[in-house]
């Protein structure tokens, strides 16, 4: 079993769609939650950064973290055409970029 | 401000051929990482350098070489390519090793034929 489970999509929605992102993983000492953007034949970019469970709320951005459930969501109000980007949960337990878990993305297409 | 800056951003080896990925930072951060990332597989780390002078294995290590050339620089070497090492490559970089916050290149795409 993987540490980070991450549905691939592909997901497409109309443009001004409420989306919802989500990653399950099965260790509990995960306490850091990021969500990276990718756009295509681009490295990855810190979207979001959350600790511990609750929500955290950045524009049109809110990134929900669960952690009885080991599930984390990113929602994205009022979709643009520029969100279209491959999305990309991590997290890490033990604090330190090396031990970091990334999920395999999810791609997303907002359609104008 | 370019960021984290990786050359080159496309490559083709033949299978046995040699290699160096470059990457250069210019926000004076401690640490930096070398990843591969594969369909399916997700972000997988090769290498990191926690500060100047130090070097450590990660999850998928084999086949590689680094080299932190400065505080500015760390470079990726494959020694003998392999099929298996056809992947895109980003080098990222961090404030401090304790710092979960990756800042990232655009990627070296890399074929071994």
């Amino acid at each position: 079993q993987k540490e980070v489970e991450q549905d691939p999509g592909p997901l497409s929605v109309p443009e001004g769609a409420i989306v919802s992102l989500n990653c399950t993983y099965s260790n509990s000492a995960f306490q850091y939650f990021m969500w990276y953007r990718q756009y295509s034949r681009k490295g990855p970019e810190l979207l979001m950064y959350t600790y511990s469970s609750g929500n955290k709320e950045d524009g049109r951005f809110t990134a929900q973290v669960d952690k009885s459930s080991k599930y984390i969501s990113l929602f994205i109000r009022d979709s643009q055409p520029s969100d279209s980007a491959t999305y990309l949960c991590a997290m890490v337990g033990i604090t330190g970029a090396n031990n970091l878990f990334f999920g395999t993305g999810t791609r997303l297409t907002v359609i104008p | 401000n370019a960021g984290v800056t990786q050359t080159p951003k496309f490559q083709v080896l033949k299978t046995g051929q040699s290699m160096t990925l470059q990457c250069a930072q210019d926000m004076n951060h401690n640490s930096m990482y070398w990843y591969r990332q594969d369909p399916g597989m997700g972000l997988r780390l090769i290498y990191y350098s926690a500060s100047e002078g130090t070097t450590d294995k990660g999850e998928v290590p084999n086949g590689y070489n680094v080299s932190r050339l400065n505080k500015r620089e760390f470079s990726l070497r494959l020694e003998s390519a392999a099929p298996s090492q056809t992947s895109v490559y980003f080098c990222a970089s961090s404030r401090q090793s304790t710092n979960e916050k990756l800042f990232f290149g655009s990627g070296t795409q890399l074929s071994v034929l």
